[in-house]
């Protein structure tokens, strides 16, 4: 099987504007995790998407927004562009989105000039 | 809230030698551990995992024990390889209606010396 692949996986944009992220799942998974990680933060959760409906939701302004399509893909957008969204954001797939295994992507890095 | 504390790194250590890293959580009810890793550039694999307590989840000469009394899910490896030069991040998730949720240690740092 094909792993979750993410697009593009650099990107380079100016504070104010706005970007879409793309994550394609593995085949049969229906659920899709957003994350960002950054050297200082970590790795935090941003969101989890279930069958085209959020679920689950990390402490993020509401700039930051996803959705998921009928074949279980997902966009993540992040408007209004801030510096300190530079970061890598990485998506995962599981089939349920319970306590089963994610599988990441290799994420998209995000430099906000 | 839910928590996971890894050992500070950055952790170094030659060829051949013993690896242990600590890893505690804070969770209610009965979460599901993870050990991923990432090599540079790359997204996280998962490295092992264990559901419940006592199970031992191991990989690649990798293993950890959930010690459920002592809330930890320690990483160890007999004899590391510079190809095992990575960063290791423990992880939890609660169940419930924690959907899709990892929480994260903060990573440690591994580096493997010929």
């Amino acid at each position: 099987k094909a792993g979750v692949t993410q697009t593009p996986r650099y990107l380079i944009k100016t504070r104010g504007q706005q970007v879409t992220l793309s994550c394609s799942p593995i085949s049969g998974h229906r659920s899709v995790s957003w994350y960002q990680q950054t050297p200082g933060q970590g790795l935090q959760f941003l969101f989890e998407y279930f069958s085209e409906t959020q679920r689950n939701k990390g402490n993020f302004p509401g700039r930051f927004s996803g959705r998921q399509f009928s074949n279980s893909r997902s966009e993540m957008n992040v408007s209004t562009l801030e510096l300190g969204d530079s970061a890598l954001y990485l998506c995962a797939s599981s089939f349920l989105g319970a306590q089963e295994t994610q599988y990441f992507g290799p994420g998209t890095r995000l430099l906000v000039l | 809230g839910n928590s996971v504390t890894q050992m500070e790194g950055p952790v170094t250590l030659s060829e051949e030698a013993f690896l242990t890293i600590n890893c505690t959580y804070t969770a209610t009810g009965y979460p599901s551990l993870f050990w991923y890793v990432q090599y540079p550039g790359e997204g996280l694999q998962l490295l092992l995992k264990a559901t419940k307590a006592d199970d031992k989840g191991s990989n690649k000469g990798f293993e950890a024990t959930y010690r459920k009394e002592t809330t930890s899910f320690h990483l160890e490896k007999g004899s590391v390889q510079v190809s095992d030069s990575a960063v290791y991040f423990c992880a939890l998730n609660a169940g419930g209606t924690s959907y899709g949720k990892l929480t994260f240690g903060q990573g440690t740092i591994l580096t493997v010396h010929p």
